[in-house]
This record gives structure tokens, C-alpha cells and sequence, in this order.
């Protein structure tokens, strides 16, 4: 089982309310993602690091922001939550994975997802 | 546009009996292909992950197959068990950056009766 953990795991606040959903990891990965997940919906993803210091907007527009000061640490927070924010948050980190296959080096990139957030904003 | 289906939506079987989950997918270029199994409110996990040369790979009791020529794979999970009720997702990265970008399927919602 992958070392990814993810607080809390169920949050029901208010409107308007800033929150921070937290996510780490212990097991060294630079890359590390959040995705957004509604009911019967495939993922979203709305933010992803490289690396200490480097974070990016996902294909998903969403109003959170994220910092990666530390590799291990990847929290995500909404300044003034909405319901429109109500949803499930997963974070994820990789690593590299090499497999020979049919002889040749293949690579991939290989994710870890954490148990998730449910968030409800009232 | 990238995009990743799977077939049926939802299923419901009985304990012990055999069951297949369809994937088709337009992403080009081709990376692999990955079924991952989620528990209700748990993160997906991975089950078995296929590059473009691997036809069929097992973990157990699931058996996923790839045909990259039609674009299409399986999952075939043998004597279901209740455990097995969770969504199946079905992933597809292509090579077209460095991130690898992950295509995501909406799922199979699988149900195992007694």
C-alpha cells in the first residue's frame, strides 16, 4: 500500500470559509498531483508539481491554489469555499518505473493515489 | 480529442461468477494503459498497467488484454468475489510530454451479490 496520506478525510464547512486540504507522502516522489472527482465522473486533474517550489494549473479550472514548499507536503486551499466546491479531492504522486518489454526499456510514470477528501460546503 | 470509455456503466453479478469490463480510447500517441480499482470513498489503486507491445497481463484474479491496432482493452476478473464490488477505472497516458499526462475513464461500477 502506497505511503500517501490525506487529512481530512471528510470536511463539511460553511460558505465562504477558507480551508487547506492536506497532503503528504513518504516515499521521496518529486511529481505529485490533485484531482478533482464528482460522483460517476472520471478524474479531474486541477493542479500538479514537478518539484519543490514548482506547481501548475491542471486541465480543470478550479479556484484552489497549491504550494509545494517541502517534497513531501502538497496542500491544496480554497480562499472562500462554495458549493460549487462540493466534491471529492484526491492527491497522487509518482515515480519512474522501468520495464523491459519485447527487449526494450520502457518507462512510465507510475501514480499514487491517496484515500481522498470528501469536501461538502454547505 | 483524448478520450477514454468504458463499457457497461454498471454491473451487477453474482458471487463466483466470471465478468468482463470493456475500455476504448482515442489517445494518441500511446503511452499504456492502466486499470485501477476504487473502493467507495478510498483513492484508486492500481491493478495492472500494459505498454503498447503487451498484449494480456494478469494479477490474480484479473486479467486485463490490449489491443492497441483497435484501441480497445478488457478487464476480466474470474470468481468474483465481494470484495471485487468497487469502480473499475480504466486509464490511458500518452507520451506527448514529460508529465505523462493520465487520460481517465468514468468507470464501471461493479456490484457482487451474495
Amino acid at each position: 500500500e502506497a505511503d500517501i496520506y490525506q487529512t481530512p478525510r471528510y470536511l463539511v464547512i460553511g460558505t465562504g470559509k477558507k480551508i487547506t486540504l492536506e497532503c503528504s507522502q513518504t516515499m521521496g516522489h518529486d511529481k505529485m498531483y490533485w484531482y478533482q472527482q464528482d460522483p460517476g465522473m472520471e478524474l479531474h486533474l486541477i493542479h500538479y508539481s514537478y518539484g519543490v517550489n514548482s506547481t501548475e494549473k491542471g486541465d480543470l479550472s478550479s479556484e484552489s491554489t497549491v504550494s509545494r514548499i517541502r517534497t513531501e507536503h502538497f496542500p491544496l486551499t480554497l480562499e472562500s469555499a462554495r458549493p460549487s466546491h462540493t466534491s471529492q479531492y484526491l492527491c497522487a504522486s509518482s515515480a519512474h518505473r522501468d520495464r523491459v518489454v519485447s527487449g526494450r526499456s520502457r518507462t512510465y510514470n507510475e501514480q499514487f493515489f491517496g484515500p481522498g477528501t470528501r469536501l461538502t460546503v454547505l | 480529442k483524448n478520450q477514454v470509455e468504458q463499457s457497461p456503466q454498471s454491473l451487477i453479478i453474482l458471487e463466483g461468477k466470471n465478468c468482463t469490463l470493456q475500455c476504448n480510447y482515442t489517445v494518441s500517441p500511446f503511452s499504456n494503459l492502466r486499470w485501477y480499482k476504487q473502493d467507495t470513498g478510498r483513492g484508486p489503486v492500481s491493478l495492472t498497467i500494459m505498454t503498447f507491445s503487451e498484449n494480456t497481463k494478469s494479477n490474480g484474479r484479473y486479467t486485463a488484454t490490449l489491443d492497441a491496432d483497435t484501441k480497445q482493452s478488457s478487464l476480466h476478473i474470474t470468481a468474483s468475489q465481494l470484495s471485487d464490488s468497487a469502480s473499475y477505472i480504466c486509464v490511458v497516458s500518452d507520451r506527448g510530454s514529460t508529465l505523462g499526462r493520465l487520460y481517465f475513464g468514468r468507470g464501471t461500477q461493479l456490484t457482487v451479490w451474495p
